[in-house]
């Protein structure tokens, strides 16, 4: 079964620090771009980070950039988001998801692909 | 940066009916890549649509997109019970490489 399992998420203070993993099962976890969104309480759907399938190319946001910081092991089929410097408005629950195409493309801007597979979620809180 | 606007916020309509859902772009979507995600309650989104108009895999043919430009459709021909959710459209080709739009609820009338 193609599965992707979040973990990590918590309380954390305003200005600490929080990882998030993502451990995928079921496919070839080396050839797939992988992504990490958020979403508030009550509120849509927020883009946070992707990542090319050989670490080539990482894309942020810009609510986060400077912040946070994705990255793989493909050995350990795990895809991972360092939080530092987290503040309020991070408080969400974060979805790690896979993008569809095997192999897909991707160049300096962006690798354009939907998201197919979807974990759970964790969710983070940031609070004093 | 794109920004998606959705319409309208919320659609109350009755099982059987016929759910026509609206995605207007701020700029043009790269080679049509936009997407359409269910999210119902306490769960993950489910992929629906992909590059404008192809239906994800085990994606019930009820559920149908179109569009091109800056101009995209969400149609759902008719209302099964499970298809009240929230959806949101995604554009994933510009820089930042990814934007969402704010989410139509479809709700029971």
């Amino acid at each position: 079964e193609v599965q992707l399992v979040e973990s990590g998420g918590g309380l954390v203070k305003p200005g600490g620090s929080l990882r998030l993993s993502c451990e995928a099962s079921g496919f070839t976890f080396s050839s797939y771009s992988m992504n990490w969104v958020r979403q508030a309480p009550g509120k849509g759907l927020e883009w946070v980070s992707s990542i090319s399938s050989s670490s080539s190319y990482i894309y942020y946001a810009d609510s986060v950039k400077g912040r946070f910081t994705i990255s793989r092991d493909n050995a350990k089929n795990s895809l991972y988001l360092q939080m530092n410097s987290l503040r309020a408005e991070d408080t969400a629950v974060y979805y790690c998801a896979r993008a569809r195409t095997y192999q897909g493309y991707c160049s300096s801007t962006s690798c354009p692909d939907a998201f197919d597979i979807w974990g759970q979620g964790t969710m983070v809180t940031v609070s004093s | 940066e794109i920004v998606l606007t959705q319409s309208p916020g919320t659609l109350s309509l009755s099982p059987g009916e016929r759910a026509t859902l609206s995605c207007r772009a701020s700029q043009s979507v790269s080679s049509s890549y936009l997407a359409w995600y269910q999210q119902k309650p306490g769960q993950a989104p489910r992929l629906l649509i992909y590059g404008a108009s192809s239906r994800a895999t085990g994606i019930p043919d009820r559920f149908s997109g179109s569009g091109s430009g800056t101009d995209f459709t969400l149609t759902i021909s008719r209302l099964e019970p499970e298809d009240f959710a929230v959806y949101y459209c995604q554009q994933y080709g510009s820089s930042p490489p990814v934007t969402f739009g704010p989410g139509t609820k479809v709700d029971i009338k």
